[in-house]
């Protein structure tokens, strides 16, 4: 199973609504991955979890929270956000966290905020 | 620091013609290069990836790279384009060291023409 499982592929909520993202994978990778991505833009990193640790926040509002309950999911909470976010949410992961770049990604999420 | 420069947004080329993406480096350090692809409306896959070894990297779908360091280039190539290869490139750069984060080129957008 080499897959990155991105659920729902399609989202669409208020600027008051709580919402989750989540993400699977069942490839043993320890180093789990968000990245937004704006359209015509490459995907920007948002959070890094190593051994289901936060390792990296590259200074996302708290608008967004990531959860890591296992090694095998990561979440992504959203709560309070602006039109601006509405983007595709792309879960990643790799064996470990290192420089690499062997990267595997989901099909992502498609958020919009209305 | 590190960045990567890709030079056309846009290539158009015919079908069974070749393709040439290009793509320019800069990091402080020996960097390991890749090469991701993005389908519409899905995640992103690796199609190659350079991490000093072979200079010439082959990678899927009948893809290669060559490495060149004197003129820091990266470039993406295939003989012959196919229909399926519509989509968009990405050229990634990862300088081995720090906060182990990948920095993404723009994009290159590839048109194939029947």
């Amino acid at each position: 199973d080499t897959e990155v499982t991105q659920t729902p592929k399609h989202l669409v909520m208020g600027m008051t609504n709580k919402k989750s993202l989540k993400c699977e994978q069942h490839m043993g990778h320890r180093a789990m991955y968000w990245y937004k991505q704006k359209a015509k833009k490459p995907p920007e990193l948002m959070f890094v979890y190593s051994y289901e640790k936060l390792s990296i926040n590259e200074s996302v509002p708290s608008r967004f929270s990531p959860e890591c309950p296992n090694s095998s999911l990561l979440n992504l909470h959203l709560h309070a956000l602006q039109p601006e976010d509405s983007a595709l949410y792309l879960c990643a992961s790799s064996q470990e966290w290192t420089n690499t770049g062997e990267l595997f990604f989901g099909e992502g999420s498609r958020l919009t905020v209305l | 620091a590190q960045s990567v420069t890709q030079l056309d947004s846009h290539v158009s080329v015919s079908e069974g013609t070749p393709v040439l993406l290009r793509c320019n480096y800069s990091s402080s350090y020996s960097p390991s290069l890749f090469w991701y692809v993005q389908h519409p409306n899905k995640g992103l896959q690796l199609l190659l990836k350079y991490t000093s070894a072979a200079t010439l990297v082959k990678g899927i779908n009948g893809f290669e790279a060559e490495f060149k360091k004197s003129e820091t280039s990266f470039h993406l190539t295939k003989p012959s384009a196919h229909m399926s290869d519509a989509a968009e490139y990405f050229c990634v750069v990862s300088d081995r060291t720090g906060r182990r984060a990948l920095t993404f080129g723009s994009g290159t957008r590839l048109q194939v023409q029947p």
